[in-house]
């Protein structure tokens, strides 16, 4: 079983639709990232949260530590969001990140 | 804004050759990472690497890949003897601290695509 589970795997939407994508995970975590990572192949650091909630912009990001979940939201979706994004969780006690295989996000306009 | 970058961004290789993928990671910050990313798969762990030595290593980090920071700015990843399945994007990561704040952010670098022939 994966450390990291990530749903859905693919996602496709309209410009303009409310996204949801969540992370569950199994391990005890010090702190879950959420990356995007675009077709070239670069990722980019988006949140990093231990708990609570943080926006930044149109994206948001949950986490509820006693469920080990975590949800991404993106509002008012643009077609520059399409990208594959990704949960990664840094083990407690641990210096690694364990990451979930992504979720392809494609907003058509 | 500082970033960390990597270079190549593409190499080839014949199976056997050794390789040597660089990375200066942002100036200020004491713990670096390597990750691979095979085509189609998910991102994976290989090492850590803080106060000149590794922290912490995954299961696919043996003899044949070592670490080193030769001097204060880059931070390089050698495959000795390079196989097919090391065929991957290789990823350098840097941060500033150890603790979970706003500074463990990791930042990623663009990556390198290792194509072993």
């Amino acid at each position: 079983k994966n450390e990291v589970e990530q749903s859905p795997q693919n996602l496709t939407a309209q410009e303009g639709e409310f996204i949801t994508i969540n992370c569950s995970y199994s391990v005890g975590i010090s702190a879950l990232h959420w990356l995007q990572q675009h077709p070239g192949g670069g990722i980019v650091s988006l949140f990093m949260l231990s708990s609570g909630k943080k926006k930044h912009g149109r994206l948001i990001a949950t986490i509820n530590i006693q469920e080990k979940h975590s949800s991404l939201h993106i509002t008012a979706s643009h077609p520059r969001d399409s990208a594959v994004y990704i949960c990664a969780v840094r083990v407690q006690g641990a210096q690694k990140l364990v990451f979930g295989q992504g979720t392809r996000l494609t907003i058509n306009p | 804004e500082p970033e960390v970058t990597q270079t190549p961004s593409h190499q080839v290789t014949q199976m056997g050759q050794e390789v040597i993928l660089r990375c200066v990671p942002i100036s200020n910050h004491l713990y670096f990472y390597w990750y691979r990313q095979i085509l189609g798969q998910k991102v994976e762990f290989l090492v850590s690497f803080y106060n000149n030595e590794i922290s912490e290593k995954s299961e696919i980090f043996d003899d044949q890949f070592s670490v080193e920071r030769p001097d204060g700015s880059n931070f390089t990843l050698k495959i000795r003897s390079t196989k097919l399945e090391d065929s991957a994007m290789y990823f350098c990561a840097s941060k500033r601290q150890g603790t979970t704040s706003g500074r463990d952010t990791q930042y990623f670098g663009p990556g390198t695509r290792l194509t072993v022939l």
